[in-house]
């Protein structure tokens, strides 16, 4: 049975990097059938796409935030990583990492989140 | 402002039936990329309601059903119950952004 299971820091300073990782459970990174992404829901606001990465190691961003963000994976610990650069009150949300199929067939299979705060 | 659009609310009377629009347009939805619908409840993880435009998962009821048709799609939801009271996001797949694309989300009411 399929499990995604986000760490990593609940509070980031403003200017710094926001980092998580993803543990995946019940299922192979190593699989061509699928994408890894991360998505984010500011408190009280909608769903974001804010990235992706395939099993060869590449990488899919979001146009608003590419310049920030950067995903890899590490398909040995079957683990996979957001960095969020230079982040601001405005990058408070809870991130989500999430499965789906590389044909976009199939919805996206969600971990259950962790909220990351931005403040001094 | 989101690249799909939804209505920011919808309400019904219990055991009614309401839809749910996604408007999308030619790099996502009109290219022919399937359209899949989640339900969130307050404090979760969105869960899987609708894949591939109309099916759904094992466990989801049949009271929920999705359409598409040229840009836009649909989730209808039939025999309205107070458990139906959330949150619900479209999302598809947009060639020109080269990624995942969301509705803004539509809060149902259940009166």
């Amino acid at each position: 049975q399929l499990q995604l299971q986000e760490s990593g820091p609940g509070l980031v300073k403003p200017s710094e990097t926001l980092s998580l990782t993803c543990t995946v459970s019940g299922g192979s990174m190593s699989s061509s059938s699928y994408f890894w992404g991360w998505i984010r829901q500011p408190p009280g606001k909608g769903l974001e796409w804010i990235g992706s990465i395939y099993y060869r190691g590449s990488t899919y961003y979001s146009p608003s935030l590419k310049s920030r963000v950067s995903i890899s994976g590490d398909t040995s610990k079957n683990q996979f990583s957001l960095k969020l650069s230079s982040v601001t009150a405005a990058d408070t949300a809870v991130y989500y990492c999430a499965r789906q199929s590389s044909s976009y067939t199939s919805g996206y299979f969600w971990g259950q989140g962790n909220l990351v705060t931005v403040s001094s | 402002q989101s690249v799909l659009t939804q209505p920011p609310s919808v309400s019904g009377a219990p055991g009614q039936r309401v839809t749910i629009s996604c408007t999308g347009r030619s790099s996502n939805i009109g290219a022919g990329y399937d359209v899949h619908w989640y339900q969130q409840l307050p404090g979760t993880a969105p869960k899987l309601l609708i894949y591939g435009n109309s099916n759904r998962p094992s466990g989801v009821p049949d009271r929920f059903s999705g359409s598409k048709s040229g840009t836009s799609a649909s989730l209808a939801i039939s025999g309205l119950q107070a458990e139906d009271e959330a949150d619900y996001y479209c999302q598809s797949y947009d060639s020109s952004l080269s990624g995942s694309v969301f509705g803004g989300g539509t809060k149902l009411t259940v009166l």
